[in-house]
């Protein structure tokens, strides 16, 4: 059963714009959200994450929107850069070390 | 400071093998958790540690199992191994259990590929 999702597996933006990446939930337990971004053969690499608590929480060039009324999330990255192509994974946990991944979105930025 | 480091980087074995992968958390890090990536399922929590202890389990079967020693280094092992096994197994730490202010961080992982 997957708990958390992402759809539209993959994007295509241009340079400079803003890349929007969506998440949905269905565990109500979750209290702590994260997203981690993938190059081929590395791990994935923590980006910014958002508590319960909070409804937004920003690192430059990077924004994380938390609604728990609708149990979404949303990960804005402005501006887009080149390097940012990569997959993006979205995790949720109930304040422990056990996440729960969604599949992944590919984000291509074309210069 | 050195990332998490995971050894070997890539593995083959046959079915009904044993494997033991290695995990050296980043320094000062106590927990070490282990997930399993595969392209169908995605990342999926095998278990973590901490103090030497497991405090959590995923939904794997028993022939999945893993050890911390008292430097936080963690092996996992997978015994009897079938060819639904192969995948990429990433090791992540954190300084302690509990994420906010202390997300866990990954190293690149070991390919085991069961023939």
């Amino acid at each position: 059963d997957q708990q958390v999702k992402q759809n539209s597996p993959s994007l295509s933006v241009q340079e400079g714009r803003i890349s929007i990446l969506n998440c949905d939930y269905t565990n109500s337990m979750f209290d702590y959200f994260l997203w981690y971004k993938k190059y081929p053969a590395e791990g994935p690499t923590f980006l910014i994450s958002i508590s319960s608590i909070k409804d937004k929480n920003e690192d430059g060039r990077f924004t994380v929107f938390l609604n728990k009324s609708a149990k979404h999330l949303s990960l804005h990255i402005v501006p887009s850069q080149p390097g940012d192509s990569a997959v993006y994974f979205c995790a949720a946990s109930g304040g422990n070390n056990r996440l729960a991944f969604g599949k992944g979105n590919q984000v291509v930025v074309i210069p | 400071k050195a990332g998490v480091t995971q050894t070997p980087r890539y593995l083959i074995k046959t079915r009904g093998q044993q494997v033991t992968l290695s995990c050296s958390p980043i320094s000062g890090h106590r927990s070490v958790s282990w997930y399993q990536q595969t392209p169908g399922q995605g990342l999926q929590f095998l278990f973590e540690y901490f103090s030497e202890t497991q405090r959590n389990k995923g939904n794997f079967p028993g022939r999945f199992s893993g050890r911390q020693f008292s430097n936080s280094r963690s092996e996992m092992n997978v015994s009897t191994l079938e060819l639904g096994d192969s995948a990429l197994y990433l090791c992540a730490s954190s300084l302690v259990p509990g994420l906010d202010n202390s997300p866990l961080h990954f190293g690149n992982g070991t390919r085991l590929t069961v023939t």
